[in-house]
């Protein structure tokens, strides 16, 4: 079975700082990834996702991340923050045998001034 | 485009009382369904799936239930509510490939 890790529950980052979310999955083989954002009471938005090819995948609002496989990792970053990117960051894993995906719990993001 | 649809966006409903939560998706034909829960501060739960009209795959025993009466219509239902069932109630719609999941802007269920 497929499931993921995001060891940060919560990040605290100044604004204008950079930002990297981690994100660790296990799954057997070649497994699509996806990082998604959540603003307060609103739904989940695609910021980006992996299927194959080139392992640094650019996404919305100047975020990337990049697949290691060797580390089973699929890191989000980005070079400066707005005070806009506070919210809830989930990273999810799927594959091409499961309609289904499986979440990580989530790294609420806090931006100071 | 795609858009998905829920409603109503915000419920309040006594313990006991029945539900219904409407999901619609348009843009897209033969779309996979899926119903989650988000608890405060808690990750998402996928609670049911459907990968067609009248497939409904349950992924955690409790007192709601979901239908997929046509192929862009996903409910979510239960006939006595609980004071656990709060929680912010997510619809989501994937392709048939990749399995990347669009979610709609949520149900906030209160009960009482």
């Amino acid at each position: 079975a497929q499931s993921v890790t995001q060891p940060d529950i919560h990040i605290t980052v100044s604004e204008g700082a950079s930002l990297e979310l981690r994100c660790n999955y296990s799954y057997g083989a070649t497994p699509y990834l996806f990082w998604y954002v959540q603003s307060p009471g609103q739904g989940l938005q695609l910021l980006l996702k992996y299927f194959s090819g080139d392992t640094l995948v650019q996404g919305i609002k100047g975020f990337e991340a990049e697949f290691k496989r060797s580390q089973s990792s699929f890191n989000l970053r980005k070079p400066s923050v707005h005070w806009s990117d506070a919210a809830e960051y989930f990273c999810a894993v799927g594959s091409a045998s499961d309609y289904k995906l499986s979440f990580g719990a989530g790294t609420t993001v806090t931006v100071r001034a | 485009s795609q858009t998905i649809h829920q409603w109503p966006a915000t419920l309040v409903q006594p313990v006991g009382s029945p539900l219904s939560l409407e999901c619609t998706v348009e843009g897209t034909s033969n779309p996979n369904l899926y119903w989650y829960r988000q608890a405060a501060g808690r990750g998402l739960q996928l609670l049911f799936y459907s990968v067609g009209i009248g497939q409904i795959s349950s992924e955690v025993p409790q007192n709601l239930s979901a239908s997929r009466p046509q192929d862009r219509q996903f409910i979510l239902s239960s006939k006595k509510l609980l004071l656990s069932d709060s929680g912010f109630y997510l619809c989501a719609w994937s392709g048939q490939l990749h399995n990347e999941q669009f979610f709609g802007p949520g149900t906030r269920l209160t009960v009482l």
